[in-house]
């Protein structure tokens, strides 16, 4: 069964760049059918798409995040990351990563169980 | 870019049926897919490609679509489907691009 796990820092300092890992188990991230992407959802809010990375590397951002944001993944570790840079006090959510189905429509499959980031100096 | 919009909070009666809508004009071209978040945990995915259910899904949740509107329904509606739903769909530039609805509080009473 599938399983995703976010991993990082809990507190961020305003201006500083927010860093992410989530690690996947039982699959390979290498898989040509999914990718690989960043939800998040601060505190009393909804949800909000960072973006996905396919695990050749190529990537798509959510327009309003897109000069901040950056996504890459290791195979080697089967694992995939997310930078968020000079962030903000609008930046403190939960972060959650989520496998990516593509089958015409594009969708969350299976989800990690988030990680709550605050940024405060 | 694109945007879908939700009621921000439903009610529906113990073992009654409840429609949750989303609206967007991406919706004309994308199905609508539908997730549960419970308080305290990771959304989980109910609905996909329109109307189909992830395997452990119960079969009073199904999904429906008609022009710019997609719909969730829960056909007899229990007290654990007491939560915040939450649908998304590719943006209307067709990239792998998301964009999600607001949320609908679902509250059982």
């Amino acid at each position: 069964q599938l399983q995703l796990q976010e991993s990082g820092p809990g507190l961020v300092k305003p201006s500083e760049t927010l860093s992410l890992t989530c690690s996947v188990s039982g699959g390979f991230i290498g898989s040509t059918t999914y990718y690989w992407g960043w939800i998040r959802q601060p505190p009393g809010k909804g949800l909000e798409w960072i973006g996905s990375v396919f695990y050749t590397g190529s990537s798509y951002y959510n327009p309003s995040l897109k000069s901040r944001v950056s996504m890459s993944v290791d195979t080697s570790k089967n694992q995939f990351s997310l930078k968020l840079s000079s962030v903000t006090a609008a930046d403190t959510a939960v972060y959650y990563c989520a496998r990516h189905a593509d089958r015409g429509d594009f969708y969350m499959d299976v989800w990690g169980r988030g990680t709550t980031v605050k940024v405060s100096s | 870019s694109s945007e879908l919009t939700q009621d921000p909070a439903v009610s529906v009666a113990l073992g009654q049926t409840v429609r949750i809508t989303c609206q967007g004009d991406n919706l004309r071209n994308f199905h609508a897919t539908w997730y549960q978040q419970r308080p305290g945990q990771a959304p989980l995915l109910v609905i996909f490609g329109n109307n189909n259910r992830p395997s452990g899904i119960p079969d009073r949740f199904s999904g429906s679509s008609s022009g710019n509107t997609a719909s969730l329904t829960i056909t007899g509606a229990q007290a654990e489907d007491e939560a915040d739903y939450y649908c998304n769909s590719r943006d209307s530039s067709g990239k792998h691009l998301v964009v999600f609805g607001g949320g609908t509080k679902l509250t059982v009473l």
